[in-house]
This record gives structure tokens, sequence and C-alpha cells, in this order.
């Protein structure tokens, strides 16, 4: 059965100190692994994919990494605007399996 | 385009009460699948529908969960009858031919069962 660990719960952040998010998964045959956000009240937004160990994406502060058994999500000099949860998804042969989220807050 | 349009976007509702959620997916795309979010379990897949039929309804709780996707354009989640550990939010989502893999969500309808 996939699975996919997220850490931590929550992370409360300054302005401008940077850090990152950890995904764990556990999956036979791993297609994607996909990072979205989500704001209260809202549905989850895509940000990336990444397909194979090694691979790296970038979108403003936020870069994602990708191993054979994790993913990071760094944020760079985090903005108040950048508070949300961030939601980490694999995908073998099943529609895609989510975390349970890490919920980020960024006080200015 | 409009995006993935739920509603209702709030229901509130008596234990033993029939609720139905609906979902336009996004126009063009082939793949619709429901979610359900709660803090204990995080989003957990129900149902999925290709080209509207559906594929995989094992995360379908209980025979009082249905769903159906009667054309391209539409899709309802029906719960007969509902109770209050139904209360959750319900997510729609769609994703495209060449995209399948990246989902687009809609805003999620809030059910409260009471």
């Amino acid at each position: 059965e996939d699975q996919v660990t997220q850490s931590p719960e929550a992370l409360r952040l300054q302005e401008g100190e940077s850090s990152s998010l950890n995904c764990s998964y556990t999956v036979s045959g791993l297609r994607g692994l996909f990072w979205y956000r989500q704001d209260p009240g809202k549905g989850p937004e895509f940000l990336f994919t990444l397909y194979s160990a090694g691979e790296e994406k970038e979108k403003e502060r936020l870069k994602a990494t990708l191993t054979k058994k994790e993913s990071f999500l760094h944020i760079t000099a985090p903005k108040p605007e950048d508070s949300a949860t961030y939601l980490c998804a694999v995908q073998a042969h099943t529609p895609l399996v989510f975390g349970k989220g890490t919920r980020l807050s960024v006080i200015a | 385009d409009a995006g993935v349009i739920q509603s209702p976007r709030h229901e509130v509702t008596e234990m033993g009460q029939e609720v139905t959620l609906r979902c336009k997916p996004i126009s063009g795309h082939n793949s619709l699948f429901w979610y359900r979010q709660t803090m204990m379990r995080g989003l957990e897949l129900l149902i999925y529908f290709n080209n509207n039929v559906p594929i995989d309804d094992s995360g379908m709780p209980e025979d009082r969960f249905s769903a159906k996707m009667p054309n391209a354009s539409f899709s309802t989640l029906k719960i007969q009858p509902s109770e209050p550990r139904d209360s959750a939010v319900y997510f729609c989502a769609s994703g495209g031919l060449s995209g399948a893999n990246v989902l687009t969500f809609g805003a999620g309808s809030r059910l409260t069962v009471l």
C-alpha cells in the first residue's frame, strides 16, 4: 500500500527564516511525486511534479527536490503570504495518494 | 476557464437526511476524482472516473455513498442516509488527457451532519 508521511505537522517561521518540509514515501513504481499548496477554505493548488531521483523544480521562493525515499520542499526567505498547508502526493498505479500536510505559518 | 465548480459550498443537515454534492469539471478534462478531507485522515480518495466511467470506488466508505457521472460536464456524490461521521470537506478534482496526473481541485463542499 502506498504511504506518504509529511513532517513536521506544523511549522512556524519568522519572515526571512529559511527551512525545509519533508515528505517520506513508500511506493512501488513511483510515477510522480506532487506538491500542492492549500489555503484555508480552498482546494489544493498544484505546485510541482517530480519524476525521478535527483530532479529539482523551483518556483519563486520554493524549491522541491526528490530522492528515492523522500522529497523536500525548501522555502527560502519566506514571506507571510507563503503561509498555507503544503501537501505532498505520490502516484504509482493508482490516483494520487496524499500525505496529511504541513501547516506553515510565516510571521512578519 | 472557471475551473472546477462545486456546489453547495456549505451544507448543514441532520442525521438521516440525504445529501447530494455536485461537481462540474474543467471542460476537456477526461478524469474526475472525489476526495474527502478531515483533520484526522487528511485527503482520501473516494472514487474516480475516466471518460465518465467509474474506475475505482474502493475508497467509498459504505453503501450509503454513491457517485454518478452522467456526462462529461457533471458529477454527483450522494450520501443517503447521512451520519455525523460523514462531516468533512468533500473535494472534486479533474485531470486532462496529457496531464492526467496534475489535478485541478474545486473549492470543496463543507458538510456538517448534526
